[in-house]
């Protein structure tokens, strides 16, 4: 079946610091890998969406300065939180999908950021 | 821009009783509307999707019907489990999933 393994699942990093995260999908061929957050409080804002061969595409609110992207291949994505600071504390999740019309998002179990 | 408004933050149950959770979305366009269910320290799993106007779609005991007219797409449970106890997403896309505009999220708990 298809599976997305986050990595770490839980990270504590010092104020100012800057945290990498990973995602790994099984089973299928993650063209597009979405990276969403969970802030306290509230539910998951897309990060940015990437699709292998194409450009990264931010959201409003989210920079490539600040949360860098790598998507390399088909079944690996990575992201940085650089310079994290207190409100980049939450769950990062990653969803990927393989191209076509009806396909499925497979989520990780996300990866949960500390900022002390 | 897009949103999913869920109204319940929290619905707890006895089991055996019918459940509904509300989903209402706004958007310009012709969405996809979809239910994420997420058992605790799991990654969120696809429960239900849709985007056939009042066509009812189910899946493990789950239904829910998508109507355009009310923007709404209500999830709901004729008879809950114990199992079912978990957080549910409302999500819209408009383009089958590229992109997932997620509601707040209802926490379901149901008691023996």
């Amino acid at each position: 079946g298809a599976l997305v393994y986050q990595y770490p699942r839980r990270t504590i990093c010092k104020s100012g610091t800057s945290m990498r995260m990973e995602c790994q999908a099984v089973g299928f061929q993650a063209t597009s890998v979405a990276w969403y957050r969970q802030s306290p409080q509230k539910t998951f804002e897309l990060i940015a969406l990437s699709t292998v061969n194409s450009a990264i595409k931010y959201e409003q609110n989210f920079t490539q300065e600040k949360f860098p992207i790598s998507h390399p291949n088909l079944s690996f994505s990575s992201m940085t939180v650089l310079n994290a600071y207190l409100e980049d504390r939450g769950l990062y999740l990653c969803g990927a999908r393989s191209t076509g019309a009806n396909t499925e998002v497979f989520f990780g179990k996300g990866t949960r950021l500390t900022v002390v | 821009g897009d949103s999913v408004t869920q109204t319940e933050g929290l619905v707890t149950l006895t089991k055996g009783l019918p459940v509904m959770l509300n989903c209402t979305y706004q958007t310009t366009y012709s969405p996809f509307l979809f239910w994420y269910v997420q058992h605790l320290n799991e990654a969120p799993k696809l429960l239900l999707k849709s985007s056939t106007d009042n066509k009812r779609t189910e899946h493990q005991g789950f239904y829910a019907t998508l109507h355009k007219s009310s923007s709404s797409f209500h999830l709901q449970k004729s008879s809950v489990q114990l199992s079912d106890s978990a957080l549910y997403f409302c999500a819209l896309s408009l383009n089958m999933g590229y992109k997932l505009t997620f509601g707040t999220g209802t926490s379901l708990l149901v008691d023996p």
